[in-house]
């Protein structure tokens, strides 16, 4: 299933650091998220966005900074992360809000 | 709040069934989800069902649905151990347009 990529797979960043996740659909989606899954608690929404507005935004720390230039990709900017920041990073798109999110693979990021 | 709760682990051997159970307490909730995660891996939607249902059946999937007790369940026949994976249900709630997830379940399936 390549309908929702994510690069880099693997991510590996000093608190000093900044670099961003890529996302890209290939669905022709409207609606796209960031996700967070870390070991200890479920899956937690970051950002909404449709067709390129940010519709959510469940009180993420300013060090994680969304960007959505058009309704195929999807960036999250991320700076002076803390080592809890270490989680698997999930993009999903829909085609509405309100469909069914399909998911992909995730970056994995360990912040040092 | 919304809450959508999942037993930790559930182990079964080739073969047998499998019965992954959730319970959520919105009741405003459209779509009822289940989502499969192999390691290392993001989330694969396996199948939903709508709130207005209360079962659905896809190859060797069986979702039940009980609106009254607000719970979900899903069967995997001859459940193999190409299974073993993290089971996550969700559901969406309209009002909000959130999907909210429940903690995931883990399957081992032991040969």
């Amino acid at each position: 299933e390549t309908g929702v990529t994510q690069t880099p797979r693997h991510l590996v960043m000093g608190m000093t650091n900044k670099k961003s996740l890529k996302c890209e659909q290939h669905l022709g989606h409207n609606a796209m998220y960031w996700y967070k899954q870390s070991a200890k608690k479920p899956l937690e929404l970051m950002f909404v966005y449709s067709l390129e507005e940010r519709v959510e935004n469940n009180s993420v720390p300013s060090r994680f900074s969304p960007e959505c230039p058009n309704s195929s990709h999807l960036f999250l900017h991320l700076h002076t992360l803390q080592p809890e920041d270490s989680a698997l990073y999930l993009c999903a798109s829909s085609p509405g809000v309100t469909d069914t999110q399909y998911f992909g693979p995730g970056t994995r990021l360990t912040v040092l | 709040g919304e809450d959508v709760e999942q037993s930790l682990f559930l182990s079964v051997r080739e073969g047998d069934s499998s019965v992954i159970n959730c319970t959520y307490t919105d009741s405003s909730s459209t779509y009822l989800y289940w989502y499969k995660q192999e390691p290392g891996a993001g989330l694969q939607l396996l199948t939903y069902i709508f709130s207005n249902m209360d079962m659905k059946q896809d190859q060797r999937l069986t979702v039940l649905l009980n609106k009254k007790d607000k719970h979900l369940s899903l069967r995997i026949a001859d459940t193999q151990t190409g299974d073993s994976a993290i089971y996550f249900c969700a559901e969406l709630i309209n009002a909000g347009n959130m999907l909210t997830f429940g903690g995931g379940t883990r399957l081992m399936v032991k040969p």
